[in-house]
Parts: structure tokens; sequence; C-alpha cells
């Protein structure tokens, strides 16, 4: 299948301080990708869904100034988690998905600790 | 919206036994996509199976087998053989013809050796 690689996969950051996620599509061209988050023994909650080029679409609840999603090219998105507080620790999880495809591809994750 | 439901949040198997897992979910789409998701300790999301609702016929892919029954919106994952390496938390997921893509609560399987 195709690669999709998160970085960084562990991160921990001051509370108050913004932190970048990367999420890369390394062998196909990911015209949508999608950003969750999941919580200890819980399912993937979806937070957004972005488009290369457009703004993303946020669900219901997650706030938008707060989680900032670019998806400037068609290869790389990214999630930057401002004015992190400890509330926001958690595991964040993207997948990338061609203009064809069926399945979407999952990073390897990233595990948030705000301190 | 959409809605997927595992109603097994824990599973047991004995090792070279077959085990299913149930999912049922809620849509009003006809197009749509359904799939069988692994995550091992690792956390990294590993794709099972996946079906197609246009095709009648169940997918199958080695030891993992799904039975699909559009009308009643179920959608079960048979593990056969199974091996002490399947042990891992599988998530069922729908992916609507709007693209995104929900998932269930997870079900922990355990294989016993």
């Amino acid at each position: 299948g195709a690669v999709v690689s998160q970085h960084p996969s562990r991160v921990i950051c001051k509370s108050g301080t913004s932190v970048k996620i990367e999420c890369r599509s390394l062998d196909f061209q990911a015209t949508t990708m999608f950003w969750y988050r999941q919580f200890p023994k819980q399912s993937l909650m979806l937070m957004a869904t972005s488009n290369e080029g457009s703004k993303a679409t946020y669900e219901q609840g997650v706030e938008k100034d707060k989680f900032l999603i670019n998806h400037a090219s068609l290869t790389l998105s990214t999630l930057t988690v401002t004015s992190a507080h400890p509330e926001d620790s958690s595991f964040y999880i993207c997948s990338a998905r061609g203009l064809q495809g069926t399945e979407a591809f999952f990073g390897q994750g990233t595990r948030l600790t705000v301190v | 919206a959409q809605t997927v439901t595992q109603s097994q949040p824990e599973m047991s198997v004995q090792e070279a036994e077959t085990v299913t897992l149930s999912c049922t979910y809620d849509t009003s789409e006809s197009d749509y996509y359904l799939f069988w998701y692994k995550q091992p300790p690792s956390r990294q999301m590993i794709l099972v199976i996946r079906q197609e609702a246009y095709k009648q016929q169940n997918a199958t892919e080695n030891r993992f087998s799904v039975n699909f029954q559009k009308a009643a919106k179920s959608f079960s994952l048979k593990i056969s053989d199974s091996q002490l390496g399947d042990a891992a938390m599988y998530f069922c997921a729908y992916r609507s013809a709007t693209n995104d893509m929900r998932f269930g609560a997870g079900t922990r399987l355990t294989v016993k050796p």
C-alpha cells in the first residue's frame, strides 16, 4: 500500500506553546487528508478533513482557531496545535487518500504531551 | 449522520480457532465503503479488508473474510486460524460518498496460545 509519514512520533511541549505535526504522502498525491484524535482505549475521532488548496472542514466541536490545518501541497498537510494546554494531550493520527483512491492510508501517529 | 456500532468491546479466541467480530452501521446512502482496520500496540492503523457496498460478493483476504449484509446494515469480520499476531484493536469503519470516514468504538481481540 501507499506510505504516509507522520512526524514527529512523540512531542512534549510546555503549556501555552504551539506545536506542529506534519503528515506526508511519500509515493502518491494526497488530494484529501484527514486528522483524527484518539484518546486512550478509545476510537478515532475525526477532527477535520482537508482538500489540497482549500480550507479544512472541521467537525462540530473542534476549534478551528486552536487546531490549524494547512494542506498547501498534494503531499503535505500540517496540524498546528496553538496555545497548547494539558487537555490537548492525546494521540493524533493523519490519513491521506488520492483522487481515485478507495481507502485512506494512515500515518504512524503523534503522541502529544503538554506539560 | 452515519454511525458505526461495534457491540463487542472485547473478544477472545484460542490460537488456530475462528472468531467473528460484529459491526453494524446506519446510513441513508446507497454508495459507500466499509473497512476493517487493525491497530496493534504500535498504534499504526493497518487495513485488514474492505468492501464496496455495490458488490454483493463478500470480500476475502487470506484468513480474513467479511459477512456483508447490506439490507441489515451489518458488516462482520471473520478471522480464521487465529494467530498470536492477530491480537490487536479492530475498528470497523464506514466511508461515505462525501469522503469522510467514521470509526466504530473498536473491539479488543485477545488470542490465547
